[in-house]
């Protein structure tokens, strides 16, 4: 199985900072790795898809790179609205999925 | 536009099972397949299994084999999760969500997710 592991954990930061979450995945997964936002009592909403590509809708402020088996999901300036918790998943052995662990944003 | 609407919360006891039916709209049922994936409370996503709604075809990662089950109505583009030996660690919200289709692999829709308790 390939497991995905994201840092940090949690991170606190304040309105107008750049962002940078970081993924890696346990063996080489090319560019596939999707980024999901996730606001409490909601479902996941998908941000990136295939490590770069922004999903409709979605602000340029939120972009992602990387490929292989480090990947980084970045918010260039955080407006009040980005303040939830963040999951990479690879579907590199779809339709077997995996998601990594979250990471907490929080507000400083 | 699309939609997964699922059924409502339930409570189970333990060593019951429960079945979670996630119905489509707004799209081909049969050309994407259906993930689900569940969250418990405070705690991340996991993944739980995928149907292909068109051949039936399933796959289930270790953990659930045996316990899970999921099917489709292709004639009322719906489908459904059920799974058995209910326990307390099973407690969770269940989520559908479209996944791959012949081009394409990332969960662009999802359901609204149901929330099942397990408790005595």
């Amino acid at each position: 199985d390939i497991q995905m592991t994201q840092s940090p954990s949690s991170l606190s930061a304040s309105v107008g900072d750049r962002v940078t979450i970081t993924c890696r995945a346990s063996q080489s997964i090319s560019s596939y790795l999707n980024w999901y936002q996730q606001k409490p009592g909601k479902a996941p909403k998908l941000l990136i898809y295939v490590a770069s590509s922004l999903q409709s809708g979605v602000p340029s402020r939120f972009s992602g790179s990387g490929s292989g088996t480090d990947f980084t999901l970045t918010i260039s300036s955080l407006q009040p609205e980005d303040f939830a918790t963040y999951y990479c998943q690879q579907s590199y052995r779809a339709p077997s999925i995996t998601f990594g662990q979250g990471t907490r944003l929080e507000i400083k | 536009q699309v939609q997964l609407v699922q059924s409502g919360a339930e409570v189970k006891k333990p060593g019951a099972s429960v079945k979670v039916s996630c119905k489509a709209s707004g799209y081909t049922f049969t050309s994407y397949d259906i993930n689900w994936v569940r969250q418990a409370n405070g705690q991340g996503l996991e993944w739980m299994g995928w149907m292909n709604p068109n051949s039936g075809h399933t796959g289930y990662p270790q953990k659930f084999q045996g316990r899970l089950t999921i099917t489709r109505n292709t004639s009322i583009n719906t489908a459904y999760m059920e799974l058995s030996s209910l326990r307390s660690e099973d407690t969770a919200v269940y989520y559908c969500a479209r996944g791959c289709s012949s081009t394409s692999c990332y969960q662009e829709n999802w359901g609204q997710g149901t929330l099942v308790t397990v408790s005595s």
